[in-house]
């Protein structure tokens, strides 16, 4: 399969500690996105990256997320102290710079619980 | 604060009605418009991108028009089947905006039933 891979799908922990998601994205895909859907809720914007640059970060991304993407391929994305409204599901995409018709491919999502 | 609007928020039909759904976006500095379909427990799926008023996409029993004068884009299921059960997100992005983000409703759902 040569989709986007996300690991774990699923995370249960307990407010304050410390989670890390990774992204996978389709090998020559130069851009990679990450999103959080909370329930009832779309997708909304969190970051994302070029090759190894991370070009832009939403408000949303508070102090205590950190995403990285270390040799332009895979992505990894830390909450740390978590709260309970970080519950949500946490979503990665991948595409090609481009023109307007880039279209953005997901992986299936990290679904976050925060006891 | 740019706002997608999607509608109906669900939708249950029978097997073989067809449908379709609404989404509603800003008609100022439109840059592209995407369709996606996201079933339950997988990735969601690209079905359109759309980048000129006028423009219809079709995609087997799904089709999509576009209108970004008025700002808004319908979505079309012809006979439709419990497989096209799943939620059908719309995302804008805009000129001067964010080089990357997508800017999403909250989808229509749809359930059909055999």
């Amino acid at each position: 399969d040569t989709g986007v891979s996300q690991d774990p799908r699923h995370k249960i922990t307990k407010r304050g500690q410390n989670v890390t998601f990774r992204c996978d994205p389709i090998s020559e895909h130069n851009r990679l996105y990450w999103y959080r859907q909370t329930l009832g809720q779309g997708p909304e914007f969190l970051t994302y990256f070029q090759n190894e640059a991370q070009l832009e970060k939403s408000r949303l991304l508070s102090d205590r997320f950190s995403a990285e993407r270390p040799k332009g391929s895979f992505s990894t994305l830390e909450i740390q102290r978590t709260e309970q409204g970080d519950s949500a599901m946490y979503l990665c995409a991948s595409g090609v710079v481009g023109p307007a018709q880039e279209t953005q491919y997901f992986g299936p999502g990290t679904r976050l619980l925060v006891l | 604060i740019l706002n997608v609007e999607q509608s109906p928020q669900s939708l249950h039909v029978q097997e073989g009605d067809s449908t379709n759904f609404t989404c509603s976006f800003p008609s100022s500095n439109f840059y592209a418009l995407h369709w996606y379909r996201w079933e339950t427990a997988k990735s969601p799926e690209a079905l359109f991108v759309m980048t000129l008023n006028g423009d219809e996409k079709k995609k087997g029993r799904i089709s999509a028009t576009l209108n970004t004068k008025e700002g808004y884009s319908y979505l079309y299921i012809k006979g439709s089947q419990p497989e096209d059960s799943a939620t059908y997100l719309c995302a804008f992005k805009n000129y001067g905006g964010s080089q990357g983000n997508l800017i999403f409703g909250k989808g229509t759902k749809l359930s059909v039933k055999p």
